[in-house]
């Protein structure tokens, strides 16, 4: 089946970008999703991008798929303490399932 | 009130209890997701409605019991639960079920679910 992995932690110093990383097995997704998700908080949906494009950008969010690697990485740029949160990376599959398969969550920790 | 709305925010409950969370979408949207969310695992998919229509159901137990009386709102009735139960229960709701941009789903707050 999909399998989706993300590293666990990452920390980060104000001001500076963060990038966090995404790899999937299935090579039939169709559009990948960044949620992120506060304390106490549901999942906000942060962008998307569709499997054949290979950069997406918005405001301080850049996405970047390399579909060949089954690659995805956000960049946060000028990172904030308010970025300080959980990011998922989900995929979505073809077909008409409604399924998306998330990856285990990305603790981003923004130093002042 | 817009997006997803959950209610409880917070319920704690005893093996033997029944209780009702409820799902609420002022999206438009078709489809519905009900979602557990346990400490250290990935978000397991329990059950899709698309059109009122259940068409998942991911093996969940039978103790979990959902419910679409429309396509704006989705009730899990719970009842004799064991502490491991204990989870975030998220609902999710997109415009349909499909494998296309309008599966993009949006995600209410949650009911923390405690089970004495």
């Amino acid at each position: 089946g999909e399998d989706v992995e993300q590293s666990l932690f990452l920390s980060v110093r104000e001001g500076d970008s963060s990038v966090i990383n995404c790899t999937y097995t299935d090579s039939s997704s169709t559009y990948l999703y960044w949620y992120k998700q506060e304390p106490g908080a549901g999942l906000q949906l942060l962008t998307y991008i569709f499997s054949n494009m290979d950069m997406k950008q918005d405001q301080r969010l850049t996405v970047l798929l390399n579909k060949k690697d089954k690659h995805l990485s956000l960049r946060i740029a000028d990172t904030q303490t308010g970025d300080s949160a959980i990011y998922f990376c989900a995929v979505g599959l073809y077909g008409n399932t409604g399924k998306l398969i998330f990856g285990q969550g990305t603790t981003l920790q923004v130093k002042p | 009130e817009t997006g997803v709305t959950q209610t409880p925010r917070h319920l704690v409950m005893g093996m033997t209890n029944k209780k009702s969370l409820k799902c609420e979408q002022h999206l438009g949207h078709n489809a519905m997701y009900w979602y557990k969310q346990s400490a250290k695992k990935p978000l397991e998919l329990m059950f899709v409605y698309n059109f009122k229509e259940q068409t998942e159901n991911n093996s969940v137990p039978s103790r979990f019991s959902p419910e679409c009386p429309n396509s704006s709102h989705l009730f899990l009735h719970l009842h004799t639960l064991q502490p491991e139960d204990s989870a975030l229960y998220l609902c999710a709701s997109s415009q349909e079920k499909s494998g296309g941009a309008e599966n993009t789903q949006y995600f209410g707050p949650g009911t923390r679910l405690t089970v004495l």
